[in-house]
């Protein structure tokens, strides 16, 4: 079975450009995160989807970052204009229901210049 | 302010040696989960407590969960330097508070032949 697919692995691009990042959870979960991890850091929550609703965005910089998860499945993280402060990995995990075990993604990482 | 506190942040040993990686918190978790993550791979779940008191083995490594639940242990008997990587600790608060995981910082562990 395939786990959490993401795409690019690595982005480099310059500060006030746009960026995409692209999460495939898998097959058959419900929930699936957005995290941020910076360099010696754990992760952090950024937005969390059951099915295609966003339950938790509490973290979420919404000035310049958004998210969707259109027909519950795949989801979308876009940060609008980017900053150098952005530059970090950028993780999607999936579980079944957010009781259950999360599964992550290889990550994005991304660097701003 | 981080909420879950790991440490050591950095760890070198040798191998053969022993070692325990410590995560403290003021907060109540209703479980608490141990990851490690290799570079340019997202975390994996080693092992979930759940219980105040538990006591999880897995080959070389055994983890506690506190009394209280606020607090785990992760310790590492004879490493080997296949166990070089970064191992995290988590919390989930319970449903009732938000159901979150939050991770601590990590241990960065390196073991020398």
């Amino acid at each position: 079975e395939a786990g959490v697919v993401q795409s690019p692995r690595y982005k480099i691009i310059e500060k006030k450009q746009p960026v995409a990042f692209w999460c495939n959870p898998i097959s058959g979960h419900n929930t699936l995160y957005w995290y941020l991890q910076n360099l010696g850091q754990g992760p952090e929550l950024l937005i969390r989807y059951e099915n295609e609703e966003a339950v938790d965005d509490s973290q979420l910089p919404k000035d310049r970052f958004s998210a969707e998860r259109l027909k519950g499945v795949d989801s979308t993280l876009k940060i609008q204009p980017a900053e150098l402060g952005d530059s970090a990995v950028y993780l999607c995990a999936s579980s079944l229901d957010r009781r259950n075990e999360q599964f992550f993604g290889p990550g994005t990482r991304l660097t701003v210049l | 302010t981080q909420l879950l506190e790991q440490s050591p942040q950095f760890l070198s040993i040798q191998e053969g040696e022993n070692l325990t990686v410590y995560c403290n918190s003021s907060s109540v978790f209703s479980s608490l989960q141990w990851y490690r993550q290799e570079p340019g791979e997202g975390p994996v779940l080693l092992v979930t407590v759940v219980t105040g008191g538990e006591v999880k083995k897995l080959k070389r490594l055994t983890f506690q969960f506190g009394d209280a639940r606020k607090d785990s242990s992760l310790h590492i008997t004879a490493a080997q330097p296949g166990d070089t990587g970064l191992y995290l600790c988590a919390g989930l608060y319970p449903l009732n508070q938000g159901g979150k995981l939050i991770f601590g910082q990590g241990t960065e562990l390196s073991v020398k032949p």
